[in-house]
């Protein structure tokens, strides 16, 4: 069975701070692994996604994360926090190999951006 | 682009009342998805189409809960007899189906349930 766990329900940084939202999942085989973003009374946005290929993953407004298979991990990063970034993250894992392609997700990490 | 739509954005309702969601997806896409989201914590699968056809379906489905998908286009999804625990953001998603390079899912804004 596939899970992810999101280390840390609440993170807070500086203005202009490094970003790092922890994610490891837990995959048979191969996984597909996804971050969301949720602004409040909002749908989910795909930030980046992991399929196969380069490990190192780059998504939109300046976010990027990396698959390591021996650490099953796929954090996220981002180098200098912008207050627009406060929001719910969520990692997701999926299998696509001739499967439903349904989502798993983290119980989210808040984001507070602080000037 | 449209995007998915969902509608409506927001139902409060009596328990033991009925409601019923829709959600419109991307137009070419395929699949189509329903998640429930509880507050504070991640989307959770309900069940998803391929096309017209219910291929899968949660153990968090009750009886109560039914989905269509006619004519592989929107989708409704009704519950029937409502309870507090039913209390919810339920999400919309359609993608084209998995393997192919545009197989992302696409959220729409939700519906948010409260059942007083």
């Amino acid at each position: 069975a596939q899970s992810v766990t999101q280390l840390g329900s609440h993170v807070s940084v500086s203005e202009g701070a490094l970003v790092l939202l922890r994610c490891n999942y837990s995959s048979s085989v191969p996984p597909y692994l996804f971050w969301y973003v949720q602004y409040p009374n909002q749908g989910l946005q795909l930030l980046l996604k992991y399929t196969t290929g380069a490990t190192l993953v780059k998504g939109i407004n300046g976010f990027e994360a990396e698959f390591k298979k021996s650490e099953t991990s796929f954090h996220l990063t981002k180098p200098s926090a912008h207050m627009s970034d406060a929001a719910e993250y969520f990692c997701a894992v999926s299998l696509f190999s001739g499967n439903t392609g349904k989502l798993i997700f983290g119980q989210g990490t808040t984001l507070q951006v602080k000037p | 682009d449209t995007g998915v739509s969902q509608d409506p954005r927001h139902k409060i309702t009596k328990r033991g009342q009925n409601v019923t969601f829709r959600c419109d997806p991307i137009s070419e896409h395929n699949r189509l998805y329903w998640y429930r989201q509880t507050l504070g914590q991640g989307p959770e699968f309900l069940t998803y189409f391929q096309n017209e056809a219910q291929l899968e379906k949660s153990r968090l489905l009750s009886d109560r809960f039914s989905a269509e998908r006619p004519k592989g286009s929107f989708s409704t999804l009704e519950i029937q007899r409502t309870e507090q625990g039913d209390s919810a953001m339920y999400l919309c998603a359609s993608s084209l189906a998995p393997g192919t390079s545009r197989d992302t899912q696409y959220f729409g804004p939700g519906t948010r349930l409260t059942v007083l």
